[in-house]
């Protein structure tokens, strides 16, 4: 059972496309993160939700749109979609009060084209 | 505002040798937690270890340890006896704050170690 899964792997879409990845956890956490990396592998964080609210929010676009349905879930939403958006995409959970040790999905490659 | 910096780009290793790769921190808060992380070239991110501002033991994982140096700022990665799959991408990462919901996490650029037959 995958932990942290994230779908899709992969994502091949034109410029000026909306695409959507969707990430769940299994592990009862109640705090996952979309993190960004470039290709030069440069990890940042995009967001992070603890029990369904925004907590961290860096500075991002506001085409790119997180939403959690419940705290097992968080899905980034992504309009208008531009060549520098091409990167990989994890998604992590955490338990709060605790180590707060983030465990990854295995990421989604987005290629903008 | 907290850093981490990753001095070494790239690090080679014969196999079954020990190796440490650098990493040093800024921050302060006083509590903060240290992570390292694994990536190989399948991409995934692999948790390894943690070490707590209060902790007062290094933290070791089996093959994995990390040298804390407080007041140096230092959270070095040590790996005994490498093994040819130890070959990968190694982030280190702080978050300042432990315990809270807010705190964020900031990751180093990360070290590619090679590990040589």
């Amino acid at each position: 059972d995958t932990a942290v899964s994230q779908t899709p792997k992969y994502l091949v879409t034109q410029m000026g496309n909306d695409k959507s990845i969707k990430c769940e956890q299994n592990l009862g956490h109640d705090t996952m993160y979309w993190y960004k990396q470039d290709s030069k592998k440069f990890l940042k964080i995009m967001f992070s939700y603890n029990n369904k609210e925004l907590i961290i929010n860096e500075t991002v676009p506001n085409r790119f749109s997180p939403k959690s349905p419940d705290k097992a879930h968080l899905n980034l939403h992504i309009n208008s979609l531009e060549l520098g958006d091409s990167a990989v995409y994890f998604c992590a959970s955490s338990q709060s009060g605790s180590k707060n040790i983030q465990y990854f999905g295995a990421g989604t490659r987005l290629s903008v084209l | 505002a907290q850093k981490i910096t990753q001095t070494q780009p790239g690090m080679f290793v014969q196999e079954k040798e020990a190796v440490t790769l650098d990493c040093t921190y800024d921050t302060s808060d006083p509590s903060y937690g240290l992570f390292w992380y694994k990536q190989p070239s399948s991409g995934e991110m692999i948790f390894l270890i943690y070490q707590g501002s209060y902790d007062q033991q290094n933290a070791t994982e089996g093959r994995y340890s990390l040298n804390f140096q407080k007041a140096r700022k230092s959270a070095n990665l040590v790996i005994s006896a490498s093994q040819l799959g130890d070959s990968a991408m190694y982030f280190c990462a702080m978050r300042e704050g432990f315990n809270t919901n807010a705190g964020k996490s900031t990751f180093g650029d990360g070290t590619t170690l090679t590990v040589k037959p």
